[in-house]
C-alpha cells in the first residue's frame, strides 16, 4: 500500500493563481482531511470528508475548495492565491469516527509559496 | 471552540535527559492522540488514550491520559537524539469526525 499520496510536494504560485493540490489514498478509509501548519500553531483543519459525496468546513476554509467524488481522492482547490496561504498542507486520512478510527494517517505535505 | 495548550513549545535537552510533554485544555475530549513528526514529514501516530486516567508505555515514552479527559502529559525517560523532532497532541472532538491539534512541541535531544 503507498498510504496516502499528495502531489506536488512543492509549488510556487504568483498572487491570483489558482491551483488543486492533490490527494490519494488506497487504504479503502471513509475521513479525509486537509490542514494546514504553519509555524507555532500546529495544524489547523481546513475542510474534511466523511465520506464520497460529503464534504465541511473546518477552521480556516476561506479560499479553499473542496470535493469527494470518489473513496480514495479528495483535491484541495486554492481558488485565488494569496500570501497568507503559504504554508505546508497535509492530507490525512482515517477509517471514521470513534477511537481507533479518529487515528489519522498522513501525507508527506506540500510546501506552497505565493508571492 | 475547543482549544489545546501545549508546554513547553521549544525544549532543548543533553541525551539522557528526562523530559515531561503537557497538553492542557477546558474542554473534554472523546481521546486524545500523539504524534511525533520529523522534518519534511508528515505527522506518525504513537499513541491514543481513550479512557481518564489511563496510561500506555511505548518504550521510554509514557503517555497519561487525565482523570477529567481535559489533558494529557508524554514523559520521555533517558532521551535520545533520536526522539528529537515535533510532537503534537490531538483531541477528538465530541461531535465525530474531527481532531482538534495542539501547537506541538519542538524537541531537541543532543548527543
Amino acid at each position: 500500500n503507498a498510504g496516502v499520496t499528495q502531489t506536488p510536494k512543492f509549488q510556487v504560485l504568483k498572487t491570483g493563481q489558482s491551483m488543486t493540490l492533490q490527494c490519494a489514498q488506497d487504504m479503502n478509509h471513509e475521513y479525509m482531511s486537509w490542514y494546514r501548519q504553519d509555524p507555532g500553531m500546529g495544524l489547523r483543519l481546513i475542510h474534511y470528508s466523511v465520506g464520497a459525496g460529503i464534504t465541511d468546513q473546518g477552521e480556516v476554509p476561506n479560499g479553499y475548495n473542496v470535493s469527494r467524488s470518489t473513496t480514495e481522492d479528495f483535491p484541495l482547490r486554492l481558488l485565488s492565491a494569496a500570501p497568507s496561504q503559504t504554508s505546508v498542507y497535509f492530507c490525512a486520512s482515517s477509517y471514521g469516527p470513534g477511537p481507533p478510527a479518529y487515528e489519522q494517517y498522513f501525507g508527506p505535505g506540500t510546501r506552497l509559496t505565493v508571492t | 471552540t475547543q482549544l489545546l495548550e501545549q508546554s513547553p513549545q521549544f525544549l532543548s535537552i543533553q541525551e539522557g535527559e528526562n523530559l515531561t510533554v503537557y497538553c492542557n485544555s477546558s474542554s473534554v475530549f472523546s481521546s486524545l492522540q500523539w504524534y511525533r513528526q520529523e522534518p519534511g514529514e508528515g505527522p506518525v501516530l504513537l499513541v491514543t488514550v481513550v479512557t481518564g486516567g489511563e496510561v500506555k508505555k511505548l518504550k521510554r515514552l509514557t503517555f497519561q491520559f487525565g482523570d477529567a479527559r481535559k489533558d494529557s502529559s508524554l514523559h520521555i525517560t533517558a532521551a535520545q537524539p533520536g526522539d528529537t523532532g515535533l510532537y503534537l497532541c490531538a483531541g477528538a472532538d465530541n461531535q465525530g469526525g474531527k481532531l482538534i491539534f495542539g501547537q506541538g512541541t519542538e524537541l531537541s535531544v543532543k548527543p
